[in-house]
Formats: structure tokens, sequence, C-alpha cells
């Protein structure tokens, strides 16, 4: 069974450039988690999809955080324009069922230099 | 108040040791608990769930206590390959959010 897929694996841009991931989840899985994990703590949900529609994004910084899930499948996330601080990994996960097991991709890495 | 709390360690032990982590939880209406693991630069994945009878995996025990909202994992007879951060997790059914902690790093030293 493939797992999730994300890319790219390693980004690096410069503060105040935009960066867009892009995630596939798991075939079948309905939810679809982005996670941000800063070197050194754990991950912290950034927003959640159950199908096409937005769960949780109370932690989204959305003055220049955007994610989509139009179709229920795949998911991109928007940073726009980006932080230093937003250097991290952006983790993507999907279960099957809402209180499943959490399934992540490999992530994400960006540099905001 | 974070909704799971972890001690980050470092915990540094040797091979053949018996090392426990210990993770609390804020929220009363959290309803499954997990263990995952995650190596150095790589996604996390689960360990093991958390029941509330405590159940055991191999070398390894997790254990819950609904009443001081307290999670533990037990690793026995540490290998060099549980070197790793491991991570605890709440997952709260009102809005089925997965709340991490920070992660203990475990390091298992020959």
């Amino acid at each position: 069974e493939a797992g999730v897929a994300q890319s790219p694996r390693y980004k690096i841009i410069e503060k105040r450039q935009s960066v867009a991931f892009w995630c596939n989840p798991i075939s079948g899985h309905a939810t679809l988690y982005w996670y941000q994990q800063i070197l050194g703590q754990g991950p912290k949900l950034l927003i959640q999809f159950q199908n096409n529609g937005v769960v949780d994004d109370s932690q989204l910084p959305k003055d220049r955080f955007s994610a989509e899930r139009l179709k229920g499948v795949d998911s991109t996330l928007k940073i726009q324009p980006a932080k230093l601080e937003d250097s991290a990994v952006y983790l993507c996960a999907s279960s099957f069922i809402m209180t499943g097991e959490l399934f992540f991709g490999e992530g994400s890495r960006l540099t905001v230099l | 108040r974070k909704e799971v709390e972890q001690d980050p360690g470092p915990f540094n032990v040797p091979e053949g040791a018996t090392v426990a982590f210990n993770c609390t939880y804020s929220n009363s209406a959290s309803q499954s608990f997990f263990w995952y693991r995650q190596d150095c630069r790589k996604e996390p994945k689960l360990l093991m769930s958390v029941y509330s009878s405590g159940n055991e995996d191999g070398r390894f025990t997790a254990q819950l206590n609904r009443a001081s909202q307290y999670i533990s994992l037990l690793i026995r007879d540490s290998k060099l390959s549980d070197s790793a951060t491991y991570l605890c997790v709440v997952n709260v059914n009102t809005g089925n959010q997965f709340y991490f902690g920070t992660g203990t790093s475990l390091t298992v030293i020959p």
C-alpha cells in the first residue's frame, strides 16, 4: 500500500517569498492533517480536513498560511509571505477513521533565510 | 496550558536498562492515547496505542491513569535500536484533534 506522499522534500527560500507544499494521502483516508514541527518540538496541528471540509484550523496563521483540499483527496499548504520563524518540517498525515492511527508522510523541510 | 506535557529528556541509558517515560494531558475529554516513535529526521510512526487496562507489546508496556490524566511508557531491556524520540499523543473526540507532546529523547549507549 502506498504511503502518504509529500513534495517537495526540501525547500530553501528567502523571507517574504512564497512556498507551496503538496500532499497526497493514503487512498481512502478521509481525514487529512497538516502539522508544523519546529526543531526540538512535537508536531503542532495547523489544519485538519474531513474530506474537503475544514474541521479545525484554529492554529493556522491565516494572515500568511492557507490550505485547501478541493476534491477531498490531495491537499496544498501555502505560505505567503514566509518569515524566518516558519523554518520547520511540514508534515502531512492521514487517517482512515476519525480516531484511527495517523500515517505521516516524510515531510517537507522548509528553511527560510 | 499545553494539552500534552512530556519531559523532553534527554535520557541516556546503557543497553539492557529499563527506562520509563511519563506524559500528562490536560483535557479530561480525551478519549484515545498513543505513543509514537520518531527517528532522527524521519516522520513519526505509531509505536502503540494505550488502553485503560494497560497493554504490552514485547519489551514495551503502556499504561493509562485517567484519574490522574497520566500516560506512561516502559521499555525493558533497551536496545541500541530503541534510540529515538518518543511522542505522547492524545486524541480529543469532541474535535477529533490529535495533540502531540514535545517528545522525549532516548539514546541507548553500548
